[in-house]
């Protein structure tokens, strides 16, 4: 099984500042991995798949970037209602899917 | 537009079986794989299952035998079954859309605790 390698696993930031969380696959998952977001009481929403492209809906703010191994997920400019756990997930290589054990994203 | 919405027991005693309806709207099952993830303290966010568009099914190997998953198309339904339930299922059970390209749709989960 493909394990996912997230970090950090918290992180705090400031409004209107750019932030970065990275996801690492213990090999090569060819741009298969999707981003989720998660607010407390929530079920994940896509964010990003293929890596780098956007789902419907998610604002431009949200990035997806990366290849082989080593995959981020940008925010720029973060506004307040990106307070949430994020979560990295391949679908390269399944059965099994596997998820990151998730960054929680605080506000300072 | 697209809903999922999973309906099932609170509470389930150790040894006992999951039972767990997922009813969907906005889209045909025979046309997307429907997936089970669960979300437990112990070990987060974990894929259980799916069943694919044409109704085959895949599982995840740490539920060997335990897990079943089926479907009514003609309800728009998704069935998730689990036996020989343990304290540490307890968790939040979801159906999701989708496979190849991530899951793009989630329903709002239910919680399930497992206790005598």
């Amino acid at each position: 099984d493909i394990q996912m390698t997230q970090s950090p696993a918290s992180l705090s930031a400031s409004l209107g500042e750019t932030v970065t969380i990275e996801c690492r696959a213990s090999e090569d998952i060819y741009n298969g991995l999707a981003w989720y977001q998660q607010k407390p009481g929530k079920s994940p929403q896509l964010l990003i798949y293929n890596a780098n492209s956007l789902h419907t809906g998610v604002p431009s703010r949200f990035s997806g970037s990366g290849s082989g191994t080593q995959y981020s997920l940008k925010i720029n400019s973060l506004q307040s209602e990106d307070v949430a756990s994020y979560f990295c997930q391949q679908y390269y290589d399944y059965p099994p899917y596997t998820f990151g054990a998730g960054t929680k994203l605080e506000l300072k | 537009q697209v809903q999922l919405k999973e309906t099932g027991p609170g509470l389930v005693q150790p040894t006992q079986t999951l039972s767990i309806t997922c009813t969907v709207s906005g889209f045909s099952l025979t046309s997307y794989y429907m997936q089970w993830v669960r979300q437990t303290p112990g070990k987060g966010l974990e894929w259980m299952g799916f069943i694919r568009s044409g109704g085959s099914t895949e599982y995840n190997s740490e539920f060997k035998s335990r897990l079943s998953i089926s479907r009514d198309t003609s309800k728009n339904q998704v069935f998730l079954k689990m036996n020989s339930l343990k304290t540490e299922d307890t968790g939040v059970y979801y159906c999701a859309r989708g496979g190849i390209a991530g899951f793009d749709y989630w329903g709002q989960g239910v919680m399930v605790t497992v206790s005598s």
